[in-house]
């Protein structure tokens, strides 16, 4: 079946880049999506990646997407205590979307 | 404002007591979805709606029921509660399934 695997942490200092990674094994996704999710709040769309493609770039984000390996990166530029949040990465399959179980990203100064 | 609301946004309940929780979206969208999220298993699909009248489950059906009576509102249905179905839960809309989706602010459900 499908299925979504992200790493639960990642801690970085403030102004380093951040890479948050994510696998999925359903190889006919034709999007993949990384959303953000700040505390006490919803789900936000940061940015997504259609499978025909191998990189997307947007301002400080950087989406990597390696479709042999059926591996998606989430680069984050200079990352800010702003940006502490739990990331998910999701793969759209026919009429869902499958999540992965989220990274907590935590910048400290 | 586009969005998707979601009420109430928290809410804590005994087991059996039948409860309602509402989704509305003023973007016209046909597709509609609820999710519950759990620490550990990111979110999980629980039913989604391609338009009025037409519902299917998603991946975590059980103990939970939906409507889509119109195209704004897709309410989720807790018949009798137990404490396995405490989760935040998340109302989405889209204008079909393959287009970005769209999330309400949650519930955080608590069933003693």
């Amino acid at each position: 079946g499908e299925d979504v695997e992200q790493s639960l942490f990642l801690s970085v200092r403030e102004g380093d880049s951040s890479v948050i990674n994510c696998t999925y094994t359903d190889s006919s996704s034709t999007y993949l999506y990384w959303y953000k999710q700040e505390p006490g709040a919803g789900l936000q769309l940061l940015t997504y990646i259609f499978s025909n493609m191998d990189m997307k770039q947007d301002q400080r984000l950087t989406v990597l997407l390696n479709k042999k390996d059926k591996h998606l990166s989430l680069r984050i530029a200079d990352t800010q205590t702003g940006d502490s949040a739990i990331y998910f990465c999701a793969e759209k399959n026919t009429d869902k979307l499958i999540f992965g179980t989220g990274t907590r990203l935590q910048v400290f100064p | 404002e586009a969005q998707v609301t979601q009420n109430p946004r928290y809410l804590i309940t005994v087991t059996g007591k039948k409860l309602t929780v509402t989704c509305s979206q003023n973007m016209n969208h046909e597709y509609m979805s609820w999710y519950r999220q759990d620490p550990g298993l990111g979110l999980r699909q629980i039913y989604y709606s391609m338009n009025v009248e037409v519902t299917d489950k998603g991946d975590v059906p059980e103990g939970y029921k939906v409507s889509r009576k119109e195209k704004r509102n897709f309410p989720l249905i807790l018949e009798s509660p137990s404490p396995n179905q405490t989760s935040l839960y998340f109302c989405a809309s889209s204008r079909n399934p393959s287009d970005t989706q769209y999330f309400g602010p949650g519930t955080r459900l608590t069933v003693l």
